[in-house]
């Protein structure tokens, strides 16, 4: 199985910070056709996982644009760029390129 | 509206069966593929398989493929998962999804909370 590897697994930021989460695959995430199956989940406290960013960089319906994503091959980024109270809780990474999809450990934002 | 509502959660004994159950809505149910995901208390979350639109494919993570069955009844509208041999590592909240082309859940149920204990 392809292992995804979040780094940190803890976030603690201010209200208004940038925050920046990493996610690592053991295998590239590029299929043949070129496209990259790696999204990001929020799961905020006591409720369930919400899409964020798809296919690396494309925000879901309703996602706000402070949320961005990067990155290629085996190594991406999910940035947000000012932090609200309503983006704190576990961010997790998706790989879906390969069979069976993998998710990250998750990274808890938290408030300092 | 889409709307995924689980059910057939509960407390089960250990080596028992159970089936769950994801009744859909506000969208065309034959036209996605369909999944579960599971999340141990405290704990991360876990793929657990995926179903196509006419149950012609079906993939499991392999540590689960021989204890979960995934199951779909296009003309009710509903999405199963079929577990036996459950021990006490299986506790845990079990989500159904909705799967996008490329692999994705866009839309998840609330989930159900599955309790495997004497």
């Amino acid at each position: 199985d392809v292992v995804m590897t979040q780094t940190p697994l803890s976030l603690p930021v201010s209200l208004g910070d940038q925050a920046s989460i990493s996610c690592r695959s053991s295998q590239s995430l590029v299929e043949s056709n070129g496209n990259t199956h790696l999204h990001w989940y929020l799961q905020k406290p006591g409720q369930l996982p919400q899409l964020l960013l798809y296919k690396v960089s494309n925000r879901f319906s309703g996602v706000p644009d402070r949320f961005s994503g990067s990155g290629s091959e085996t190594d991406f980024i999910l940035k947000i760029s000012r932090v609200e109270s309503e983006d704190l809780g576990v961010y997790y990474c998706l790989q879906s390129t390969h069979l069976p999809p993998t998710f990250g450990a998750g990274t808890k934002l938290e408030l300092k | 509206e889409v709307k995924l509502v689980e059910s057939g959660g509960g407390l089960v004994q250990p080596g028992r069966s159970l089936k769950l159950s994801c009744a859909a809505s506000g969208f065309s149910f034959n036209d996605y593929w369909m999944g579960w995901v599971r999340q141990a208390p405290g704990k991360g979350l876990e793929w657990i398989g995926e179903i196509n639109q006419d149950s012609s494919t079906i993939n499991y993570t392999p540590s689960l493929k021989d204890k979960f069955t995934i199951s779909r009844d296009n003309a009710q509208n509903t999405l199963y998962l079929q577990m036996s041999k459950l021990g006490s590592e299986d506790t845990a909240i079990y989500y159904c999804a909705r799967e996008d082309n490329w692999g994705y859940f866009d839309y998840w149920g609330q989930g159900v909370m599955v309790t495997v204990s004497s």
